[in-house]
């Protein structure tokens, strides 16, 4: 499979737990981007690399959440101290990184957080 | 802040039958594109239009941005239980300081197609 892989597709956690999720983004990619989504809304935007750099960064992201990719290859997202506002769908996109209007997100599947 | 509202906010048609989906920006859109979602799942890209007055068609799927770049419609033909998901329109931020994509999205359509 050469799509975009998430790991865990799903994780329960009690509040206060810090929590890690991987993503694998399809092996030519660039830029790798992490959105959260939560029931009945769009995905948000977190923040995004372009190879090993973290470029942007939403509000959303407060200081309980870092994203690392140390190689330019798969990206880690930590959250510390996990709070029950965190319960929500994190997504990871990829894109060639050739920029401009045309390019194209490719989704993974997907981790769902539930934090009790 | 630049928003986007989609309408109907769910739908159910009967298998067979054509529906419209609308997808309204408080501002110009620099690209407008349409995604498909199963529940619990990621998005799959269906459609990126660009230029006011735009049509793409995909099998039964056919999108349309009008001459203003401010709506855009997804049109179902002849709808079949495997369109069944929520279908979600993103938009380019302008304006971003990378240039890179990171697209803010609607809140969906959750379409339900009845065998």
């Amino acid at each position: 499979d050469t799509g975009v892989s998430q790991d865990p597709r799903h994780k329960i956690t009690k509040r206060g737990q810090n929590v890690t999720f991987r993503c694998d983004p399809i092996s030519e990619h660039n830029r790798l981007y992490w959105y959260r989504q939560t029931l009945g809304q769009g995905p948000e935007f977190l923040t995004y690399f372009q190879n090993e750099a973290q470029l942007e960064k939403s509000r959303l992201l407060s200081d309980r959440f870092s994203a690392e990719r140390p190689k330019g290859s798969f990206s880690t997202l930590e959250i510390q101290r996990t709070e029950q506002g965190d319960s929500a769908m994190y997504l990871c996109a990829s894109s060639t990184g050739t920029g401009g209007i045309n390019e194209k997100l490719f989704f993974g599947s997907g981790t769902q957080l539930s934090v009790l | 802040s630049q928003e986007l509202e989609q309408s109907p906010q769910s739908l159910i048609v009967q298998e067979g039958k054509n529906l419209t989906i609308n997808c309204t920006s408080s501002k110009t859109l620099y690209g407008l594109y349409w995604y498909k979602q199963k529940y619990g799942e990621g998005l799959i890209f269906l459609m990126m239009l660009q230029k006011g007055g735009e049509e793409k068609s995909h099998e039964k799927i056919t999108a349309k941005l009008d001459e203003k770049k401010q709506q855009s419609s997804l049109h179902i033909t002849a709808s079949q239980p495997s369109h069944a998901g929520i279908y979600l329109c993103g938009a380019d931020k302008f304006g971003s300081q990378t240039g890179a994509n990171n697209l803010f999205f609607g809140t969906g359509t959750r379409l339900t197609v009845i065998p």
